[in-house]
């Protein structure tokens, strides 16, 4: 098993510019969540999905999008990239869908710079 | 809001002492979870304890919840065992987030 894996892991946009970070995992895990790290802080929820068709908001959602049209894939859009958006992203995942209770996997992450 | 506070912040060892790292949080949960993330930058879980403690190898993690208080500990340490130490905790009242410590930048050194 590959476990979650995150593309790409470097990446370099303008301002205004739009990306999506790709996230998978071949777990069959239920749960999905994306999660961004910086410089003196904890890691904070962006997005996180439970299954198929369903999403909801974290923390810190403004400026980012996802779907979850399979299992499998849980893809974060950023619609038009601003220099706060700079960060490390992680993606993560676990077999149920109440994360309190369940063992979290996370992605390799991916580096983010807007300038 | 659930807020997560680590202690100590930094914490430099040498080789083969006992190491304690503290999470307290404010708000009554139903599970803690013990992350370790490596120089390179990978997040693993080591431990999800929701009463008094669990063991594995050289690692114990233990928690008091009417104290809203947990502990990891690190008996022998080794230098492969410098990472930066993350706490979570499920999020004021709801299972299915989590929110993270700032997390113990842990250097053991030879």
């Amino acid at each position: 098993n590959a476990g979650v894996t995150q593309t790409p892991k470097f990446q370099v946009l303008k301002t205004g510019q739009s990306m999506t970070l790709q996230c998978a995992q071949d777990m069959n895990h239920e749960y999905m969540s994306w999660y961004r790290q910086d410089p003196g802080m904890g890691l904070r929820l962006i997005h996180y999905s439970v299954g198929a068709g369903i999403t909801d908001q974290g923390e810190v959602p403004n400026g980012y999008n996802v779907s979850r049209s399979t299992t499998e894939d849980f893809p974060l859009r950023l619609l038009s990239a601003a220099p706060s958006q700079t960060s490390v992203y992680f993606c993560a995942s676990s077999s149920q869908g109440l994360a309190a209770y369940n063992e979290q996997f996370f992605g390799p992450g991916t580096r983010l710079t807007v300038l | 809001k659930n807020e997560v506070e680590q202690s100590p912040q930094n914490l430099t060892a040498q080789e083969g002492e006992f190491i304690t790292i503290n999470c307290s949080y404010s708000v009554g949960i139903s599970a803690l979870h013990w992350l370790q993330q490596h120089p390179g930058g990978g997040i693993v879980s080591l431990f999800m304890l929701s009463s008094g403690k669990k063991k594995h190898g050289r690692l114990i993690a233990t928690i008091n919840i009417q104290e809203k208080h947990s502990s990891l500990h690190i008996t022998a340490s080794h230098p492969r065992d410098s990472a930066v130490y993350i706490c979570a905790v499920n999020s004021g009242g709801s299972n299915y987030k989590l929110t993270f410590g700032k997390g113990t930048l842990l250097t053991v050194n030879p």
